[in-house]
């Protein structure tokens, strides 16, 4: 599984886009990027999985550039209730129920 | 979205005693959920990985005898902490994957706090 490096900590404000970004050097041709985020005293909830290029949802975006050796999450307008821990996650397809491996992850603070 | 529930949501008990806390998927299958635990600010670390039918998979330092697991049905998955001491008190957090989701995308029980007094 690919090594993951996020910046320990970000603080952001009341509407303000936030990116974050994940680096994984040694992604394999097959590993997929995948975020996670994670509330306190809360189990981690799904957010964003991508390959390549672009991908976005009701909740963020992910960019991945042509290496693919790092991918950005970026959170538009963020509010109080986006101040949580994100993980970056890279690995190969779930096609046999393979294990999550979470690396240190990001604590957001939104601040009013 | 797929719903993953844990039982019970906290506990307390005294060093020495044994603790069950179940995982269970409420609208799929999971022939495979995972067990994680994670410590006051600090990421998730994955314990073992429990196989419906057969023996669970425990991660390298994870004693099997200690924690017990139990993947019975489909749908649930037990893990038993056994001869608690005060530095087994953390945040349990159970996960599985429905067959119909995208790649590594797994969906987490809300995690099971236990306090060893």
């Amino acid at each position: 599984l690919a090594k993951t490096t996020q910046p320990i900590s970000m603080d952001s404000y009341e509407g303000q886009e936030v990116n974050i970004t994940c680096s994984h050097n040694n992604i394999a041709t097959n590993d997929y990027i995948t975020w996670y985020q994670q509330f306190p005293s809360q189990g981690p909830r799904f957010i964003i999985q991508g390959y390549k290029t672009k991908v976005t949802n009701e909740v963020a975006s992910l960019f991945i550039p042509a290496d693919r050796k790092s991918s950005t999450l970026s959170l538009p307008r963020v509010s109080l209730s986006d101040t949580a821990v994100y993980y970056c996650l890279v690995g190969p397809p779930n096609t046999g129920f393979q294990k999550l491996v979470f690396g240190t992850g990001t604590r957001l603070l939104v601040s009013p | 979205g797929a719903v993953v529930s844990q039982h019970p949501s906290w506990v307390i008990c005294k060093s020495g005693t044994s603790v069950k806390i179940e995982c269970r998927s409420l609208d799929f299958q999971a022939t495979t959920m995972f067990w994680y635990r994670q410590f006051p600010k600090q990421s998730l670390m994955l314990m073992a990985t429990s196989n419906e039918g057969s023996k669970a998979t425990y991660e390298q330092g994870v004693e099997k005898d200690k924690f017990l697991i139990n993947h019975a049905s489909l749908t649930l998955s037990t893990l038993t902490v056994t001869s608690a001491h005060p530095e087994d008190s953390s945040f349990y957090i159970c996960s599985a994957r429905p067959p119909t989701s995208g790649p590594s995308e797994q969906y987490f029980g809300p995690g099971t706090r236990l306090t060893v007094t």
